[in-house]
């Protein structure tokens, strides 16, 4: 089945620098692939997805990238904000198995002031 | 609502007792998914159900675990003869088909 794997478990950036997450899946066939930001004792909301169609995607400050070749997506922050504090999900899917998803262990990012 | 609503938000029981929480998707969603999240884990998958389709049931960790969906919306996760293991924060999503699932506030079980 899919795995996802995900790095930096950890990433420390001051405020106003960039942050960027890498998650690389083993199943070729997934192609979808969202991502998610939780806060401490909050619900995991969905920031930005991707499917494999495309290669690239930008939300004001978020994007996300795909490479298919290299099995491996990454999520992109700039100008990080205190506020963008918190842990972040990769994800993948394959398109028979509808949205089930395989999640990535997560990231904890903190943006220092 | 507008959101994915789940209830009870807490639940304490103690070990060997059977628990059932609820999970109401959003309206119109045709999947509904539920995950499990140990204190500072990941995210476990556990069951998936898209429309009329026989359910994915190849997370559930044990026969002690079983779901259900009724009418195609409401669901109900049942826990029997809880373990202490079983402590954690079960996550209700739902999603239309094609879209990212939205997650439930989650129902926090603690079993003492």
């Amino acid at each position: 089945g899919e795995n996802v794997e995900q790095h930096p478990s950890t990433l420390s950036v001051q405020e106003g620098d960039s942050a960027v997450i890498k998650c690389t899946y083993s199943d070729s066939a997934s192609n979808y692939f969202p991502w998610y930001k939780q806060e401490l004792g909050k619900r995991p909301q969905l920031i930005i997805d991707i499917r494999s169609n495309v290669g690239e995607k930008k939300d004001q400050r978020i994007a996300v990238t795909l490479n298919k070749t290299a099995k491996h997506f990454s999520l992109h922050i700039t100008e990080t904000q205190p506020e963008d504090s918190a842990v972040y999900f990769c994800a993948a899917s394959r398109p028979e198995y509808g949205n089930k998803l395989v999640f990535g262990a997560g990231t904890i990012l903190r943006v220092k002031s | 609502g507008a959101g994915v609503s789940q209830s009870p938000s807490n639940k304490v029981t103690e070990k060997g007792k059977d628990v059932e929480l609820r999970c109401d998707p959003i309206s119109g969603h045709t999947a509904l998914y539920w995950y499990r999240q140990s204190l500072g884990q990941g995210l476990e998958f556990l069951i998936y159900f898209q429309g009329n389709s026989a359910p994915d049931k190849s997370g559930l960790p044990s026969d002690r675990f079983s779901a259900e969906r009724t009418g195609g919306s409401v669901s109900t996760l049942t826990i029997q003869r809880t373990q202490q293991e079983d402590s954690a924060v079960y996550l209700c999503a739902s999603s239309l088909a094609g879209t990212g699932p939205l997650f439930g506030e989650g129902s926090w079980l603690t079993v003492v």
